[in-house]
């Protein structure tokens, strides 16, 4: 199993970055994947769930209506869209698969978004 | 929400201790209980699923037990390279983290 986050970066507050999962190993149409973010020294904090096949989504309340999680599961990638990005939202940002079973069992190496003027 | 509180924050051992790390849930969450091992600059690693299942590969040390709102993971013999920061995590109504553990040199 190998999950790759993409497009990390320095944004304006206000402003939008589309982050990418590719992965890698595994059936990625059969599982679930998440979002979740760790600011600088805190600690985790789950952002966002898809099912397989992209029916059922959720998000935290800190980024509801501002982020939108999707996948694209012939090309085996998850994706992160945030808009109005807030200095709150600098964080790693991590890709993980999930199941009932095992909860989050793989982990990207994350991707850096900072939120700065 | 459900809140998931760990104590204590910070540990401070010797290798071959014998730790113990406390996890309490705000409401009942069963056994949908996750412990994560994180070290500095890296993704965290799951260490136990279901509150008491060990992740494979994960050397016999570890263990997690409890149900309901009460949860511990347990190092019966700590290594090297278990100082880390440890955290728990609900998977019973969405997904929320403890605040973590950090384990130090003693």
């Amino acid at each position: 199993v190998q999950l790759v986050e993409s497009g990390g970066g320095l944004v304006q507050p206000g402003g939008s970055l589309r982050l990418s999962c590719s992965a890698s190993g595994f059936t990625f149409s059969s599982f679930a994947m998440s979002w979740v973010r760790q600011a600088p020294g805190k600690g985790l904090e789950w952002v966002s769930y898809i099912n397989g096949r992209a029916s059922t989504i959720y998000y935290a309340d800190s980024v509801k209506g501002r982020f939108t999680i999707s996948r694209d599961n012939a090309q085996d990638s998850l994706y992160l869209q945030m808009n109005s990005l807030r200095a709150e939202d600098t964080a790693v940002y991590y890709c993980t698969r999930y199941s009932t079973s095992y909860d989050f069992d793989s982990w990207g190496q994350g991707t850096l978004v900072t939120v700065s003027s | 929400d459900i809140q998931m509180t760990q104590s204590p924050s910070t540990l401070s051992a010797s290798v071959g201790d014998r730790v113990t790390i406390t996890c309490r849930a705000s409401q009942s969450i069963s056994s949908w209980l996750a412990w994560f091992q994180q070290k500095p600059g890296k993704a965290p690693k799951l260490l136990i699923y279901g509150a008491s299942n060990l992740e494979s590969g994960v050397p016999s040390r570890f263990s997690g037990s409890g149900s309901g709102t009460e949860f511990t993971l347990t190092i019966s013999s700590l290594q090297p390279d278990d100082f880390a920061t440890y955290y728990c995590q609900q998977y019973s109504n969405y997904w929320t983290f403890g605040q973590g553990t950090k384990v130090e040199i003693k």
